[in-house]
């Protein structure tokens, strides 16, 4: 059974930081694209990031380019999301997807960015 | 950054079939934007229905189909069920950015 598994969200001020973290399991993650997508409370998903396969390259929203960075460990099938210089408007539900052709969604984690 | 625009609802009858439209403020919609198409219903995550403009994964129902129509990606449902009734939400990809319509809320009554 393939899973995504959002960790790392919270409560946090403006200006702060939080890492994500999406364990995938049930795919050979190593093939696979891998995004991150994010959905505020009664709004629709907004695509933040994607990474290469062997992570060499990167691609950005720009809302959130120079503040957020994508990585992953195909050793340890784990995407990461680092979020620095957090605003209110990046309060959502953080999810990863990927697979082949997306196929897969996880549940998500909830970042609030408040004071 | 482009603007991906969707109806913003749409009501169908059961049975009935209804089209459901992708548009990108830069110009016509082509298979290079590769359209993607998810359903979402309440308390759920999105599920991937349709990618590269008309291609299912194996879970999509055979009612539902995607194609490129009058410069638009375009979501057909042909027999409406009462579980279609969702939000459903497409995608394009310009270049290195990727950009979500802002959904179509489905009534199927």
């Amino acid at each position: 059974e393939v899973q995504l598994v959002e960790s790392g969200g919270g409560l946090v001020q403006p200006g702060g930081s939080l890492r994500l973290s999406c364990a995938a399991s049930g795919f050979t993650f190593s093939n696979y694209w891998m995004s991150w997508v994010r959905q505020a409370p009664g709004k629709g998903p907004v695509w933040v990031s994607r990474i290469k396969p062997d992570g060499g390259e990167t691609h950005y929203a720009d809302s959130v380019k120079g503040r957020f960075t994508i990585s992953r460990d195909n050793a340890k099938n784990t995407l990461y999301l680092q979020l620095n210089s957090l605003r209110g408007e990046d309060t959502a539900v953080y999810r990863c997807v990927g697979g082949g052709f997306d196929a897969y969604w996880g549940q998500g984690t909830l970042v609030t960015v408040s004071s | 950054q482009a603007v991906v625009t969707q109806e913003p609802s749409l009501t169908v009858s059961p049975g009935g079939t209804v089209t459901l439209t992708c548009d990108s403020s830069t110009g016509a919609v082509t298979s290079g934007h590769y359209p993607y198409w998810f359903q979402q219903k309440p308390g759920q995550a999105p599920r991937t229905l349709i990618y590269d403009t008309d291609n299912k994964h194996s879970w999509t129902p055979a009612r539902v189909s995607g194609s490129l129509l009058g410069g638009k990606a375009a979501l057909t449902l042909s027999g409406a069920q009462p579980e279609d009734e969702a939000d459903y939400y497409c995608l394009l990809t310009y270049g290195k950015a990727r950009v979500f319509g802002g959904g179509t809320k489905l009534t199927v009554l």
